[in-house]
């Protein structure tokens, strides 16, 4: 079974700030990452699908890159409504799919 | 509005059986794939089960694998989860949500989340 790692697991930034998670796959899995956002008492929301494409609605600060075994979400200037916590999930495999452990962003 | 409501949640003793249920609204409900997803309260989440539009394909967790079966209904555009010999560590939200890409059971992502409904094992 593939299975996923982020970093952090937790951190602290002010508005404005660029700030970067990393996603990992214990096994190659092409470009089917997908991120989403979780705030508290709400469903996940997608909003990074197949590593890169950005979904509808979704602000532009927010982008996705990697490949293979190793994908990055950026939040370019950081905003107070994105605290949040971010997951990412393979689709690699048929069909199953994997989330990672997640990652709590807070605003300073 | 493309809307997943999730319903059948409860309080339920361990060894139990609860079905869940997700009703499916305004997108071509059979065109496309469906899973359910659980979050233990606090914690992260878990891709639990999914259906492939015409249920040609099924896959389970492994920590579900034999105890949770899942199904739909495309006439009655729902989506269930039949839970039997339910366990503690199986209380979390119980989330639904559909595939991005019509067709495909996997390669794709989840585009539309219900809100969840609780179950909760305890004696």
């Amino acid at each position: 079974d593939i299975q996923m790692t982020q970093s952090p697991s937790s951190l602290s930034a002010s508005v404005g700030d660029r700030v970067t998670i990393t996603c990992r796959a214990s096994q190659t899995i092409n470009k089917y990452l997908n991120w989403y956002q979780q705030k508290p008492g709400r469903a996940p929301k997608l909003l990074i699908y197949e590593t890169s494409s950005l979904q509808s609605g979704v602000p532009s600060r927010f982008s996705g890159s990697g490949s293979e075994t190793e994908f990055t979400l950026t939040i370019s200037s950081l905003q107070p409504e994105d605290s949040a916590t971010y997951f990412c999930q393979q689709s690699y495999t048929v069909p199953l799919f994997t989330f990672g452990p997640g990652t709590k962003v807070a605003i300073k | 509005e493309v809307q997943l409501v999730e319903s059948g949640g409860g309080l339920v003793q361990p060894g139990m059986s609860l079905r869940l249920s997700c009703a499916a609204s305004e997108f071509t409900f059979d065109d496309y794939a469906m899973h359910w997803v659980r979050q233990v309260p606090g914690k992260g989440l878990e891709w639990v089960s999914g259906v492939s539009w015409n249920s040609g394909i099924i896959g389970y967790g492994d920590s579900v694998k034999g105890r949770f079966s899942i199904s739909r209904d495309n006439r009655k555009t729902s989506l269930y989860l039949q839970m039997n010999s339910l366990r503690p560590e199986d209380t979390a939200w119980y989330f639904c949500a559909k595939s991005g890409l019509p067709y495909v059971s996997g390669k794709t992502w989840f585009d539309i989340w219900g809100q969840g409904t609780l179950v909760t094992v305890s004696s």
